[in-house]
């Protein structure tokens, strides 16, 4: 099984901001990674695909960069509704496809 | 517009059965591989459970192998996940989510539903 582990796990970051959260896979995923974003009390919704593609309707302030083993999540300039938990999640090898333990984006 | 909707969720005793249900709309179902996704509350994802887009292959975690069935019928548009000896550690919120991707096995979850809870308690 592909561990992946997320960092750090909250981060507070002011409105305006970059924020930049970091997935790591136990060995390499090549550039099968997503990005998912969960809001409060709602279902996950897809951010990125293919480690750097933004999926339909996802503002530019999001960018996905990486491959392999280490893999990057940027908000460029963080809004108040950008609240929520993200999550990696590799699909390049299964079962089972796993998910890293999230990263809760807080507002300063 | 896509829409999945899941139903089936409820409290059940420690032993007993359940079946989730997923209602799907806005997009070629009978084309797209599906999964089921849980999320204990307050915790992260597990992936559950996948079946390609004729039910001809399916897969599962290891911690639910032998007691969840994933199913589909495609005339209805719909998924189902039949849990069996459902145990306190299966409590959660369910979800259904569409497959997508370019090549044969690599697949992200493009949409998802709203989620169903699932309380295994005595």
């Amino acid at each position: 099984e592909i561990v992946m582990t997320q960092s750090p796990p909250t981060l507070s970051v002011s409105p305006g901001e970059r924020a930049s959260l970091s997935c790591r896979a136990s060995q390499s995923v090549r550039f099968n990674l997503a990005w998912y974003q969960q809001k409060p009390g709602q279902a996950p919704r897809l951010l990125i695909y293919d480690a750097s593609s933004r999926a339909a309707g996802i503002p530019d302030r999001f960018s996905g960069s990486g491959s392999g083993t280490e893999f990057t999540l940027t908000i460029s300039s963080l809004q108040s509704e950008d609240l929520a938990v993200y999550y990696c999640h590799q699909y390049n090898k299964g079962p089972p496809w796993t998910f890293g333990q999230g990263t809760k984006v807080e507002i300063k | 517009e896509v829409h999945l909707v899941e139903s089936g969720g409820g409290v059940v005793r420690p032993g007993g059965s359940l079946r989730l249900s997923c209602a799907a709309s806005g997009f070629t179902f009978d084309a797209s591989g599906m999964s089921w996704v849980r999320q204990a509350p307050g915790k992260g994802l597990e992936w559950v459970s996948r079946i390609n887009w004729n039910g001809g292959i399916t897969q599962y975690a290891d911690s639910v192998k032998g007691r969840f069935t994933i199913s589909r019928d495609n005339a209805k548009n719909s998924l189902y996940l039949h849990m069996n000896s459902l145990t306190a550690e299966d409590t959660a919120f369910y979800f259904c989510a569409s497959e997508d991707g370019d090549l044969p096995g690599l697949y992200y979850f493009n949409y998802w539903g709203q989620g169903t809870l699932v309380t295994v308690s005595s």
